[in-house]
């Protein structure tokens, strides 16, 4: 079945320092791919909507200059929590689709746990 | 605004005994309706998901789900838990358009503990 691979699976890094974290789509082209924050026992909540070849569309109360988003390739969106600070450290995880129709499901990857020190 | 509630935060049951994990919707069209799974620092795995026809789906793993619009609800069921279900459990429901077609917006999720 279709696999989303999200890597690095753990960061551990000092405040101030920009973190990248990759997602994957092996064996499908990634029309749209979704980029998820989770605090601890908490729901996913979405930071971003992210187009292939486009601007990133972002929820509302995410700062788009502290989490960018890049989607250069139907296979690989990134994301890069600049400057991060101990606030910052969560889950986050990724979703793509093929196409964007409800019909095809979102496929998840693993998520990255970050940890800001 | 559309909005997943799922009003229990904790479920305990034994194994073998039946489940059903409750959830309730707010949105202005024909919802799209998903169930995922989430174990301990993993991804969502997709349960079930209704689109429309049928009300009641099933699912992986023995999972069904009732689709109940009178009731803005859908509902996840399981005759008879395993020790290997106890996980997280999130519904939601599917909207948005155009650059943002495909977004899902979450329940607060139900953590379902099973009893040996």
């Amino acid at each position: 079945g279709a696999v989303v691979s999200q890597h690095p699976s753990r960061v551990i890094c000092k405040s101030g320092t920009s973190v990248k974290i990759e997602c994957r789509s092996l064996d499908f082209q990634a029309t749209t791919m979704f980029w998820y924050r989770q605090f601890p026992k908490q729901s996913l909540m979405l930071m971003a909507t992210s187009n292939e070849g486009s601007k990133a569309t972002y929820e509302q109360g995410v700062e788009k200059d502290k989490f960018l988003i890049n989607h250069a390739s139907l296979t690989l969106s990134t994301l890069t929590v600049t400057s991060a600070h101990p606030e910052d450290s969560s889950f986050y995880i990724c979703s793509a689709r093929t196409t964007d129709s409800f019909n095809q499901p979102q496929h998840f990857g693993d998520g990255t746990r970050l940890s800001i020190l | 605004a559309q909005s997943v509630t799922q009003p229990d935060i904790h479920i305990t049951v034994s194994e073998g005994a039946s489940l059903e994990l409750r959830c309730n919707y707010s949105y202005g069209a024909t919802p799209y309706l998903f169930w995922y799974v989430q174990s301990p620092g993993q991804g969502l795995q997709l349960l079930l998901k209704y689109f429309s026809g049928d009300t009641l789906v099933q699912g992986i793993k023995g999972f069904e789900a009732e689709f109940k619009r009178s009731q803005s609800s859908f509902n996840l069921r399981k005759p008879s838990v395993h020790w290997s279900d106890a996980a997280e459990y999130f519904c939601a429901v599917g909207a948005g358009r155009g650059s943002t077609l495909g977004r899902l917006y979450f329940g607060r999720g139900t953590q379902l503990t099973v009893w040996p």
